[in-house]
């Protein structure tokens, strides 16, 4: 398996609900991450995780909060989100913090 | 904070060669990376480049590095349909954070 995958592919969710995002990768990696993208503008970062512990956490509001159970498995999870956090979240990973990183297709997330 | 600059857009024929072009200005840059975003779709690592490289060649792409001047490129020869797509350039110093700093993306269209 040497892919990056994410579900789910597509996500609706109003401002109250709670939902989570999910990233999982089988080829050994130990640092994945998760990025935001707007529309036609580059992947900013938001948080990176090593060896399932949180490395970097990029200002990011609380109303995301990452998860890391085991090497293969990285969740976001969301509550309380603003329509402003509507966008593609993609996540990557790399087989260690200073390698290079392969993507996932992103969930595209929609906040009403 | 550091920049990755490139140009917005790139329209070419079909069976043309396609530059696409990249300045950043972070000098402990590391690592380079040409990314590809297909509509929709998530990132798709398509090359990197070690700093200490000036050229690398896979098929039918081709990276130049000049470190000097902080200027590096993608050409695609033969451009195809297919290649229409938004290309990232990214860079990262390879440290223990990874933080990799995209462009901005240039739109390529390839017309038949």
């Amino acid at each position: 398996d040497t892919e990056v995958t994410q579900t789910p592919k597509h996500l609706v969710m109003g401002m109250t609900n709670k939902k989570s995002l999910k990233c999982e990768q089988h080829m050994g990696h130990r640092a994945m991450y998760w990025y935001k993208q707007k529309a036609k503008k580059p992947p900013e970062l938001m948080f990176v995780y090593s060896y399932e512990k949180l490395s970097i956490n990029e200002s990011v509001p609380s109303r995301f909060s990452p998860e890391c159970p085991n090497s293969s498995l990285l969740n976001l999870h969301l509550h309380a989100l603003q329509p402003e956090d509507s966008a593609l979240y993609l996540c990557a990973s790399s087989v260690y913090l200073d390698n290079e990183q392969f993507f996932g297709p992103g969930t595209r997330l929609t906040v009403l | 904070g550091e920049d990755v600059e490139q140009s917005l857009f790139l329209s070419v024929r079909e069976g043309d060669s396609s530059v696409i072009n990249c300045t950043y200005t972070d000098s402990s840059s590391t690592y380079l990376y040409w990314y590809k975003q297909e509509p929709g779709a998530g990132l798709q690592l398509l090359t990197y480049i070690f700093s200490n490289m000036d050229m690398k060649q896979d098929q039918r792409l081709t990276v130049l590095l000049n470190k000097k001047d902080k200027h590096l490129s993608l050409r695609i020869a033969d451009t195809q349909t297919g290649d229409s797509a938004i290309y990232f350039c990214a860079e990262s110093t390879g440290d223990n954070n990874n933080d990799m700093r995209f462009g901005a993306g240039t739109r390529l269209t390839v017309k038949p």
